[in-house]
């Protein structure tokens, strides 16, 4: 089981923030990131905890390792506003998300 | 271009069924594994099922397994889905993707379903 943590953040453009993933078990690297916007597909963003998927931009940083994992946002833009998913393999399920607002 | 793009969904009755399809273009689809995934209104991202490139291998979650199917037809490069006895629960805009390595790295558009009676 995948908690993430906080539910919602409320930030402005220009910070930083960082998401937690946490496993209720130690967890190999096989974690990755998603990003969620109502109307659109979910879109990869990170992928084996910290790698970065082709064409996500470098503010975007993935870390951690057995049970604990983070999801790094620098310097907020206004189209990373949205919900943000973690996935493992182990039982192919989600983290509830954590909504990133204005 | 690679792209998915998922059709099938409509509004059905509970205790309904309804059949999901997947096109894939631009890519090798006979060589991926394929997922089916879904989000329900104001719920999180749920994977409802995972099929292998042979469709040797297919794996479900608790809550759909036993009344979803999964299949493919590589030659068509297509996905299906196959929904029976379909609860208000299920309703969600669903969506397919490519699996690469344990990561869902390319969607569909998504189709929505809804169930009401």
């Amino acid at each position: 089981v995948l908690t993430q943590s906080p539910d919602t953040l409320s930030l402005s453009p220009g910070e930083s923030v960082t998401l937690s993933c946490r496993a209720s078990q130690y967890v190999d690297k096989y974690l990755s990131w998603y990003q969620y916007k109502t109307g659109q597909p979910p879109k990869l963003l990170i992928y084996d905890s910290s790698l970065r998927a082709t064409g996500v931009p470098a503010r975007f940083t993935g870390s951690g390792s057995e049970r604990d994992f983070a999801l790094t946002i620098s310097s907020l833009e206004s189209e990373d506003f949205a919900v943000y998913y973690c996935h493992h393999r182990d039982d192919w399920t989600f983290g509830g998300g954590t909504r990133v607002e204005i | 271009q690679e792209q998915l793009a998922e059709s099938g969904g409509a509004l059905v009755k509970p205790g309904g069924s309804l059949r999901l399809s997947c096109v894939a273009s631009g890519f090798a689809f006979k060589d991926y594994n394929m997922a089916w995934l879904r989000q329900p209104p104001g719920k999180g991202l749920e994977w409802i099922s995972y099929i292998s490139d042979t469709e040797y291998t297919l794996y479900y979650a608790d809550s759909v397994r036993g009344r979803f199917t999964s299949s493919r037809d590589n030659r068509r490069k297509s996905l299906y889905l196959q929904m029976d006895s379909l609860t208000v629960d299920d309703t969600a805009i669903y969506y397919c993707a490519r699996v690469l390595r344990y990561r869902f790295d390319m969607w569909g558009r998504g189709t929505p379903v809804t169930v009401s009676s």
